[in-house]
């Protein structure tokens, strides 16, 4: 399966501030997501990166506050801009491949906000 | 209603026993279902598949009843190392997936 490097692992931040999250596959991919899992919580899909286009947004989820980028098949970044004390959450990136079953997912990031 | 609902768990057992989770989802037009499993502060990893005639892995079972829309997950021999989160998952149309709150597994010495 893909290994999937994602950074910053945690970081906390001023609130007002924005973070941008880095997801580096070492394989092309088909499918790359992004989700959020707040405090004993599951797991909420937030987008479906989109190469080369805009992201699709899950109910909830705008592109103003989540803005997502995947120039190419091995890499997106995830955006939580203007953050908020409620955008402290852990946040991942999952990756998939057409034809197989189930999806990998990196080791997440833990964001507080302050 | 959500999509995928659990056992509220947690679920306290002694080494060896057998524990069974349960999992329905609303959509019946989901097309693909897992069991992924969480540790504490740790991302989810992929346990195994689930299959309308059903599968096993070693000690784990996995069942779909998709007249019932539920899946269900058998631990055999409960070992320590079992402790964790298991997620329910289900894959709706289209690519992205579902979870499920998740059970808590303990299982004690």
């Amino acid at each position: 399966s893909a290994v999937i490097s994602q950074k910053p692992s945690r970081d906390i931040c001023q609130r007002g501030t924005s973070l941008t999250i880095q997801c580096q596959v070492d394989s092309q991919v088909t499918m790359m997501f992004w989700y959020r899992q707040q405090p004993g919580q599951s797991l909420t899909l937030i987008a479906t990166a989109n190469q080369g286009s805009e992201a699709t947004y899950e109910s909830g989820f705008v592109i103003d506050k989540f803005p997502i980028s995947r120039p190419n098949l091995t890499f997106s970044t995830l955006t939580v801009s203007n953050m908020s004390p409620e955008d402290s959450s852990i946040y991942l990136c999952s990756v998939g491949m057409e034809g197989k079953e189930g999806y990998t997912f990196g080791s997440g990031t833990r964001l507080t906000v302050v | 209603r959500k999509e995928v609902e659990q056992d509220p768990g947690p679920f306290n057992v002694p080494e060896g026993a057998t524990v069974a989770f349960n999992c329905t989802y609303s959509n019946s037009a989901s097309q693909s279902f897992f069991w992924y499993r969480q540790d504490c502060r740790k991302e989810p990893k992929l346990l195994m598949s689930v299959y309308s005639s059903g599968n096993e892995d070693g000690r784990f079972t996995a069942q779909l009843n998709r007249a019932s829309q539920y899946i269900s997950l058998l631990i055999r021999d409960s070992k320590l190392s079992d402790s964790a989160t298991y997620l329910c998952v289900v894959r709706r149309s289209g690519y992205a997936l579902n979870f499920g709150k998740g059970t808590s597994l303990l299982v004690t010495p």
